[in-house]
């Protein structure tokens, strides 16, 4: 089937403002992860998902960030009030198993004025 | 606590070369290892897995080995062309859960 969809693609948004990412993982994948790629910068792990098991939300810059996911399902990613340094491609990837090949999904590059 | 070098961090090649790049790690207790491809702009892309049980994996023109003694894996490129040019990762997983550590990547470019 698709792969991992993401949207929006990029996204724009003035400082102090709350955006939403949402993430459409592979029919079928359990697990489903959220990571962060700052310009030039390696993959920063935010929060992983696992079926209905709680999720580990350890990569989590701030309170300002949350994740939910509803079962196997959709995913979304909430900045609230927005700052420049949240600026960044943010990436989300799904697995059929915990430790089985990652998909990615195009990322969703968020630019913070 | 593991960790993973990637070296060198770019490489530049003529097209038609064999290469390889490489992926070190420091605990060699590791579940898997995975090697992906990130173009400029776009997500990664999986190229390979290797379970610890196993010594090497191939697709096509890739081939990646790991010796976990040595705590190395090395992902070989033949016959280059420039639609290989992209930024290379490595990823290891310690044990069956979903922790993964990620090198920092090698930058490669494959000239015409």
């Amino acid at each position: 089937g698709a792969g991992v969809s993401q949207s929006p693609s990029n996204k724009v948004t003035e400082k102090g403002k709350d955006v939403e990412l949402r993430c459409d993982p592979i029919s079928g994948h359990t697990a489903l992860y959220w990571y962060r790629q700052r310009l030039g910068q390696g993959l920063e792990f935010l929060i992983y998902f696992q079926g209905n098991s709680a999720p580990d939300k350890s990569g989590l810059p701030s309170d300002r960030f949350s994740a939910e996911r509803t079962g196997e399902s959709v995913s979304t990613l909430t900045i609230q009030r927005t700052q420049q340094e949240d600026s960044a491609v943010y990436l989300c990837a799904s697995s059929f198993t915990d430790a089985g090949t990652l998909y990615f999904g195009p990322g969703t590059r968020l630019l913070v004025l | 606590k593991q960790e993973v070098t990637q070296i060198p961090a770019a490489l530049s090649v003529p097209e038609g070369e064999n290469l390889v790049l490489n992926c070190s790690f420091t605990d060699s207790a590791i579940y898997n290892l995975q090697w992906f491809r990130q173009d400029p702009g776009k997500g990664l892309t999986s190229l390979l897995l290797i379970q610890s049980s196993q010594r090497e994996q191939t697709s096509g023109r890739l081939n990646a080995s790991l010796d976990k003694s040595s705590g190395r894996s090395t992902l070989y490129i033949a016959a280059s062309q420039p639609g290989d040019s992209a930024t290379y990762l490595c990823a290891v997983r310690r044990d069956s859960n979903y922790q993964l550590i990620w090198g920092a990547g090698t930058k490669l470019i494959i000239k015409p």
